[in-house]
């Protein structure tokens, strides 16, 4: 069965300084893979995908994911972060078509100025 | 352009009341999909439409939860009775192209159901 995997609940972060995400997963087969984000109150936002290719992927506000099949790894990392960067991020996984995607619990970050 | 439509977004009823959410997803979009999500967990598919075709309802409580797209667009998921252990919030959410989980899904931003 599929499954995935947000080790951490919270990540605090400073203005300014790089941040990551973690997420790794478990399929039968090659993972499709997800990251959104949820602001308060408000639906989940798509930011970026890995279903082939580049092992790096770029996707919205200047978030990219690694994907690192050695490892069953897809943390989501951006280079400077900002306090509106500050929501819940949630790592998702499917490995066809025609299977549901399995979302992780959620790691919620907190950008702090 | 709208994004996806969800009603009531809060609604609060006493326990065995039954309770309907709607969703109006994005104009073409084939797929639609109600989640349910508990605090501090993500969502977990209930059910996954392909146009009014129930395509995934293995997660769906079929006991107490029932749920119609009839006309292939907007849908309700029901809820009868309602129990405690049913507060959350329900999440509806659509993709293009039928036939694929791995398009990227547009959610609306919920309904956050109370039982008491």
């Amino acid at each position: 069965a599929q499954s995935v995997a947000q080790p951490e609940d919270q990540v605090n972060v400073a203005e300014g300084n790089p941040l990551t995400v973690k997420c790794t997963y478990s399929v039968s087969g090659n993972p499709y893979l997800f990251w959104y984000v949820q602001y308060p109150n408000r639906g989940l936002q798509f930011l970026l995908k890995y279903i082939t290719g580049d092992n790096l992927v770029k996707g919205s506000y200047g978030f990219e994911a690694e994907f690192n099949k050695s490892q069953t790894s897809f943390h989501l990392k951006k280079p400077s972060a900002l306090v509106s960067d500050s929501a819940l991020y949630f790592c998702a996984v499917t490995f066809s078509g025609n299977t549901p995607l399995v979302f992780g619990k959620g790691t919620r970050l907190s950008v702090i100025a | 352009e709208a994004g996806v439509v969800q009603s009531p977004r809060y609604k609060i009823i006493e326990k065995k009341q039954p309770v309907a959410f709607w969703c109006n997803p994005i104009s073409g979009h084939n797929t639609l999909y109600w989640y349910l999500q508990n605090l501090g967990q993500g969502p977990e598919l209930l059910i996954r439409y392909e146009n009014e075709e129930a395509v995934d309802d293995s997660q769906l409580p079929k006991d107490r939860f029932s749920a119609e797209r009839l006309k292939g667009v907007d849908s309700t998921l029901k809820i009868q009775p309602a129990e405690l252990g049913d507060s959350a919030v329900y999440l509806c959410a659509s993709s293009l192209g039928a036939g694929s989980t791995y398009n990227e899904q547009f959610f609306g931003p919920g309904t956050r159901l109370t039982v008491l």
